[in-house]
């Protein structure tokens, strides 16, 4: 099956700094979501995003799905972004079942 | 976007039982799902709960392990039969509502097998 692989699996920031995460996938997609799992385990949809670049505030995404990867931009980072951060693609034939990335766990101190 | 409720919040359960997780959702859907998240995992697509139908349970995952209800388009429920302490993990519901793509995620119910 397709792999969902993401990068750094772990990521320590001081607060107003700026990170990059990544998520590679191994085949096509139809399409491909990014989500923020909070401390206390609710998971937050933040971009549905199958190509190219949107952009929330603080956070962007874009997604190159010719090249098969998304990149999740967070810039000014506050003590709320900690938590583990989910890449999630559907396959082509997916009927949108979601096939989750490793995950990146992201702690902000202040 | 869409309101999703699951119960229970949390429990402790005895090895050989079996829980019932409920999830309610504030408007009519069409495609509803059931995730497994083990300890410090990523999650994990157990099934698809389809209306009117049987569940269409992922490779790993089956029907007397983990049945399913679905009697209507706002609410399903997972069962988790003679538990083990492999069992102990969250369950998450999640629907696609409107008309994106975007998929939302309940609360979760946090199960532990003792």
């Amino acid at each position: 099956g397709i792999q969902v692989e993401q990068s750094p699996p772990d990521l320590i920031l001081q607060e107003g700094a700026n990170s990059t995460l990544r998520c590679n996938f191994s085949d096509s997609v139809n399409n491909l979501q990014w989500f923020h799992q909070n401390p206390w385990g609710q998971l937050i949809n933040l971009f549905y995003i199958p190509s190219g670049t949107k952009q929330n505030g603080r956070l962007s995404a874009t997604t190159v799905a010719t090249e098969r990867y998304s990149l999740l931009y967070i810039s000014s980072s506050q003590t709320t972004d900690s938590g583990v951060y989910f890449c999630a693609v559907e396959r082509r034939t997916g009927f949108q079942k979601l096939v989750f990335g490793t995950g990146t766990r992201l702690l902000v101190s202040p | 976007s869409a309101v999703i409720s699951q119960k229970p919040s949390r429990d402790i359960c005895q090895r050989g039982t079996s829980l019932t997780i409920q999830c309610q959702v504030d408007s009519q859907v069409t495609m509803m799902f059931w995730y497994r998240q083990q300890p410090g995992q990523s999650l994990t697509l157990i099934a698809t709960a389809n209306q009117g139908s049987e569940a269409t349970y992922e490779s790993g995952f089956v029907i007397d392990k983990f049945p399913i209800s679905r009697p209507n388009l706002t609410f399903s429920t997972l069962t988790v039969s003679n538990m083990s302490p492999e069992d102990s993990s969250i369950y998450l519901c999640s629907v696609v509502a409107g008309l994106s793509y975007e998929q939302y995620f309940g609360p979760g119910t946090r199960l532990t097998v003792t």
